[in-house]
């Protein structure tokens, strides 16, 4: 089993550019999760899903889409990057009991210019 | 305030020594309790949960005191390997909140030879 994966792992964009993280999970899980780290925040829940075709705002989702269309799948979408943006972004995924432990991915990191 | 409030350390130990790190949480209905691990540039992984009961694996102790919403972690005979940040972690696990988890800000030790 991979566990979580992320692409890419590692990003430059501009301005204005948009881009889609992909995250990939081989453990059937309903639940998927999309965090955003930054130095002395923590980790800050962006958007997540609680299964195929349906999704939810977390924290700090503006700026930010994303689209669960098959289970195994979680895609984040930035349409107009901006600076503030610049971030390391995880992916998790969890069976989804109050007991879980949440799965993360590699992280990708995001850096706008 | 945080939601979740951890002292960002860092804590610099020799090897063999014990440590104790705190962690304080503001949401009284909160039912689920972690410390995660998260070494440099990597992924938070799960060290343990926390129980009611208080519980123990191998070199770590942790502790929940939910009257005084109060989390601790306690790593005895400190590693080498135990450096990392250590992220205070609570599963609101409430109705419709789809497992979320809100994660402290973290405490890094270093573990000196």
């Amino acid at each position: 089993n991979a566990g979580v994966t992320q692409t890419p792992k590692f990003r430059v964009l501009k301005t204005g550019q948009s881009m889609t993280l992909l995250c990939a999970q081989d453990m059937n899980h309903e639940y998927m999760y999309w965090y955003r780290q930054d130095p002395g925040m923590g980790l800050r829940l962006i958007h997540y899903s609680v299964g195929e075709g349906t999704t939810a705002k977390g924290e700090v989702p503006d700026g930010y889409n994303v689209s669960r269309l098959k289970k195994q799948n979680f895609l984040l979408g930035l349409e107009s990057a901006a600076p503030s943006q610049t971030s390391v972004y995880f992916c998790a995924s969890t069976t989804g009991t109050t007991t879980d432990t949440q799965y993360f991915g590699p992280g990708t990191r995001l850096t706008v210019l | 305030r945080k939601e979740v409030e951890q002292d960002p350390g860092p804590f610099n130990v020799p090897e063999g020594a014990t440590v104790a790190f705190n962690c304080t949480y503001s949401n009284s209905a909160s039912q689920s309790f972690f410390w995660y691990r998260q070494d440099c540039r990597k992924e938070p992984k799960l060290l343990m949960s926390v129980y009611s009961s208080g519980n123990e694996d191998g070199r770590f102790t942790a502790q929940l005191n939910r009257a005084s919403q109060y989390i601790s972690l306690l790593i005895r005979d400190s590693k080498l390997s135990d450096s990392a940040t250590y992220l205070c972690v609570v599963n609101d696990g409430s109705s419709g909140s789809a497992r979320q988890l809100t994660f402290g800000s973290g405490t890094q030790l270093t573990v000196l030879p």
